[in-house]
């Protein structure tokens, strides 16, 4: 089946610096989307992406569709402690018609 | 609004005994789907409803995991027996029909089985 590699596995950080995390395929997918996910919490809903090289923004995350559409990107500015957490990618379309797959999620430690 | 509703949130039982999961949805949200989350790894789909309709359950081991949304609205997933290997966290999530990317997830139940 399809599958994402996400990368990195986990990062630690200082709080106010940047961060990048990336996914890629294999396979093309028509939806990217990226996922945070707290401790006893399902994943919650950040960036949904619908068009190769979209860029979008939600707050101080960005995320773009690539345009080979076969990976996507997620970058956090100016971390604050909050944005601890796993963080997802997920991508639909292709074969995998009608749900998600999901990366292997990547740690985010955030150190005040 | 409220958000799709999960429970028990945990749940621990024996091996061989069944256990059940229940889902309320998003209102309106037509589409609702059942993933199982193993510790470390991201969600895996196991069964995608269309209204009352199982379109998707390709995943779903049907041995021993089985599922129904009568009224197209809320849903339970149900285990029996259960296997040590079913120790995981059960989401449910859902969506406006069409739309399978924007899913909402629930809390999730979290099942150990000893």
């Amino acid at each position: 089946g399809q599958q994402l590699n996400q990368s990195p596995q986990s990062m630690f950080i200082q709080e106010g610096e940047d961060v990048s995390m990336n996914c890629t395929s294999s396979s093309i997918f028509n939806t990217w989307l990226w996922y945070k996910q707290e401790p006893g919490e399902g994943p919650v809903l950040l960036i949904a992406l619908y068009k190769a090289g979209e860029l979008t923004s939600n707050g101080r995350l960005t995320a773009q569709f690539g345009i080979t559409r076969k990976d996507s990107f997620l970058n956090i500015s100016a971390s604050i402690p909050s944005d601890v957490g796993i963080y997802f990618c997920a991508g639909v379309g292709g074969t995998s018609y009608g749900k998600l797959t999901f990366g292997q999620g990547t740690i985010l430690t955030v150190h005040p | 609004e409220a958000g799709v509703v999960q429970s028990p949130r945990y749940k621990i039982i024996e091996k061989k005994q069944p256990v059940a999961f229940w889902c309320n949805p998003i209102s309106g949200h037509n589409t609702l789907y059942w993933y199982r989350q193993n510790l470390g790894q991201g969600p895996e789909l196991l069964i995608r409803y269309e209204n009352e309709e199982a379109v998707d359950d390709s995943q779903l081991p049907k041995d021993r995991f089985s599922a129904e949304r009568l009224k197209g609205v809320d849903s339970t997933l149900k285990i029996q027996p259960a296997e040590l290997g079913d120790s995981a966290v059960y989401l449910c999530a859902s969506s406006l029909a069409g739309t399978y990317g924007e899913q909402y997830f629930g809390p999730g139940t979290r099942l150990t089985v000893t």
